[in-house]
């Protein structure tokens, strides 16, 4: 069963824009989660993190947000550039790590 | 190092061959993770371990393949016997930590091909 839900395979925004890749997941007892970026033949990159006792963290262009009562998190990319193509997957930590189906991200010039 | 390594980057196998997959750790992290990625993103957990021992085994196959990590030498994850279904790219990853507040660092990935 898939503990780690990426809904939408991919999205498209125009460059400038406003990315947001959301993820839910199961489990109530994950207390860190994670956002990471692939391009093609290269391994995931650590990109963003958030501790369960927060809802916010921002770094740069990049912010996740976490409702608990909703068991949802996002992330937000403003703003988005044409390098942010890539494959974004969200990580939830308990005693493993369970990882999201990923979304394909494409920044139109 | 300052980055996880991985070899080969590209294995073929004749099926019923072995694989042998090997996985250098950020220097200074005791935890390694090796995932498995058929479909093009999805990634299966697969085995675990904290230093040299096993920490965490529940996704490895239980025929087949087998793991180790031992002290001085790269980890590796060898699959006897190949089937088609094993054709993936096989990620390794190191950390501080299994789980709590610590990130994974990701190696570029093994291709694994079985004909």
């Amino acid at each position: 069963d898939q503990q780690v839900k990426q809904n939408s395979p991919s999205l498209s925004v125009q460059e400038g824009r406003i990315s947001i890749l959301n993820c839910d997941y199961t489990n109530s007892m994950f207390d860190y989660f994670l956002w990471y970026k692939k391009y093609p033949a290269e391994g995931p990159t650590f990109l963003i993190s958030i501790s369960s006792i927060k809802d916010k963290n921002e770094d740069g262009r990049f912010t996740v947000f976490l409702n608990k009562s909703a068991k949802h998190l996002s992330l937000h990319i403003v703003p988005s550039q044409p390098g942010d193509s890539a494959v974004y997957f969200c990580a939830a930590s308990g005693n493993q790590f369970y990882f999201g189906t990923g979304t394909s991200l494409t920044v139109i010039p | 190092g300052e980055e996880v390594a991985q070899t080969p980057k590209h294995l073929v196998r004749g099926e019923g061959q072995k694989a042998k997959l090997y996985c250098a750790p950020i220097k200074g992290h005791s935890y390694v993770f090796w995932y498995q990625q058929v479909l093009k993103n999805e990634f299966k957990f697969l085995i675990s371990f904290q230093n040299e021992n096993v920490f965490d085994e529940t996704g490895m196959p239980k025929e087949r393949f087998s793991a180790k990590c031992l002290p001085n030498s790269p980890c590796s994850l060898e699959i006897q016997a190949t089937k088609l279904e094993d054709s993936a790219v096989y990620f390794c990853a190191s950390s501080q930590s299994a789980g709590g507040t610590y990130e994974q660092y990701f190696g570029p990935g093994t291709r694994l091909t079985v004909t």
